[in-house]
């Protein structure tokens, strides 16, 4: 079964300092991954994703993310925060199988000014 | 391009109540999902519609609940009754090709959230 864990519930980071955000997985074939973010009263929007090829993958509004295949890890990141990054971040994964995208619990990203 | 639109925004009603959620899917998408989402967990699949046929409804948690997909556009997810465990955030999600595609990109609706009394 596949599985997404995000280990920190809560990030918080000084604007303009660099800021990571955790993910790791399980799966029982080829990885796909996504990170998807939700701002306030607003629904999830797509940052990125990993389906192969280079494992940096760059996205919307400044973000990257790494794909390690040893560890199994996915993680988010960000050379300068900015305040407005404050917002709650979801890791997902599927396999190339016909399985649905599973979710990890969220990890809320604080930036303070 | 509109996104994914879902109505109403919130929804509050009492245990053994019905209530309907709307989803209308970006155009030209014949994927639209379903998942909910309870107070600090994870966000979960319910069920995967290919324009109007149920493709995946393995998530369903009971016969409560009924998603339809009418014509392929849009869809409704009705509970009912109401139990105070269906209280969350139900998302809706649509993207151009099937889960047989997994590298597709779901692009979400701003969600409903649904509370039970």
């Amino acid at each position: 079964a596949q599985s997404v864990a995000q280990p920190e519930d809560q990030v918080n980071v000084a604007e303009g300092n660099p800021l990571t955000v955790k993910c790791t997985y399980s799966v029982s074939g080829n990885p796909y991954l996504f990170w998807y973010v939700q701002y306030p009263n607003r629904g999830l929007q797509f940052l990125l994703k990993y389906i192969t090829g280079d494992n940096l993958v760059k996205g919307s509004y400044g973000f990257e993310a790494e794909f390690n295949k040893s560890q199994t890890s996915f993680h988010l990141k960000k050379p300068s925060a900015l305040v407005s990054d404050s917002a709650l971040y979801f890791c997902a994964v599927r396999d190339s199988g016909n399985t649905p995208l599973v979710f990890g619990k969220g990890t809320r990203l604080s930036v303070i000014a | 391009e509109a996104g994914v639109t879902q109505f109403p925004s919130h929804s509050v009603i009492e245990k053994g109540q019905t209530v309907t959620l709307r989803c209308d899917p970006i155009s030209g998408h014949d994927n639209l999902y379903w998942y909910r989402r309870v107070m600090g967990k994870e966000i979960k699949f319910l069920l995967h519609f290919v324009k109007e046929s149920k493709q995946d409804e393995s998530g369903m948690p009971n016969n409560r609940f009924l998603a339809e997909r009418t014509g392929g556009t849009y869809s409704t997810l009705k509970v009912q009754p109401a139990e105070l465990e269906d209280s969350g955030v139900y998302f809706c999600a649509s993207s151009l090709r099937g889960l047989a595609a997994s590298t597709d990109t779901q692009y979400f609706g701003p969600g409903t959230r649904l509370t039970v009394l």
